[in-house]
């Protein structure tokens, strides 16, 4: 099993849908838990910390489920702009060598 | 905009050559990263400086060389590299390095090997 792992779509939704993913993670004694954006050939922006008791940012929700060991990213009201691939990252105190990304989840969001 | 600056955008290298990727912060952040990334993977970390010195080395084969000049300053130097390196090469730093903080990314350079 991996350590982090994401559906990598692609999720293809219309402008304005509502779109959900999820990242499940093994190492229950995971700390710090982040969703990054990353569009094609640019770098990894961090979109959202995520917090135990949930957190959001406008237009995104992030969750954190501790018990079932997954975080997850909701975004309302979808835009052009929102089209990126989502990484999840989760990380364990310690190391550098303990921060994991997810594969990512590809989103397209279609006119 | 991000506030970690890496050189340069675009590189296209022969097997032969030596270069060297530059990245700089100014944040004041105590650890910086190597980052290399293929098409449609994630991120995977080669080497980690905190505080000036190298505090992991991913098993990266020895023609990647990282150099830490200063806190603010990384290099990754290049010589005879293979075509199976090139790849989207990210630099990234954060606070400390303790693992759980979040990294802030270079805009990367995009390295090809012919």
């Amino acid at each position: 099993r991996k350590e982090v792992e994401q559906d990598p779509g692609p999720f293809n939704v219309p402008e304005g849908a509502t779109v959900a993913f999820n990242c499940t993670y093994s190492n229950s004694a995971s700390q710090s838990f982040f969703w990054y954006r990353q569009d094609c050939r640019k770098e990894p922006k961090l979109l959202m910390s995520v917090y135990s008791s949930g957190n959001e940012d406008g237009r995104f929700t992030a969750q954190l489920n501790r018990a079932s060991q997954y975080i997850s990213l909701l975004i309302r009201d979808s835009k052009l702009s929102d089209s990126a691939t989502y990484l999840c990252v989760v990380t364990t105190s310690g190391s550098a060598r303990q921060l994991t990304f997810g594969s990512g989840t590809q989103l397209t969001v279609l006119p | 905009d991000t506030e970690v600056t890496q050189t340069p955008k675009h590189l296209v290298m022969g097997m032969t050559n030596k270069k060297s990727l530059k990245c700089e912060q100014h944040m004041g952040h105590r650890a910086m990263y190597w980052y290399k990334q293929k098409a449609k993977k994630p991120p995977e970390l080669m080497f980690v400086y905190s505080y000036e010195k190298l505090s992991i080395n991913e098993s990266v084969p020895s023609r990647f060389s990282p150099e830490c000049p200063n806190s603010s300053l990384l290099n990754l130097h290049l010589h005879a590299l293979q075509p199976e390196d090139s790849a989207l090469y990210l630099c990234a730093s954060s606070q400390t390095g303790t693992g759980i903080e979040k990294l802030f990314f270079g805009s990367g350079t995009q390295l090809s090997v012919l």
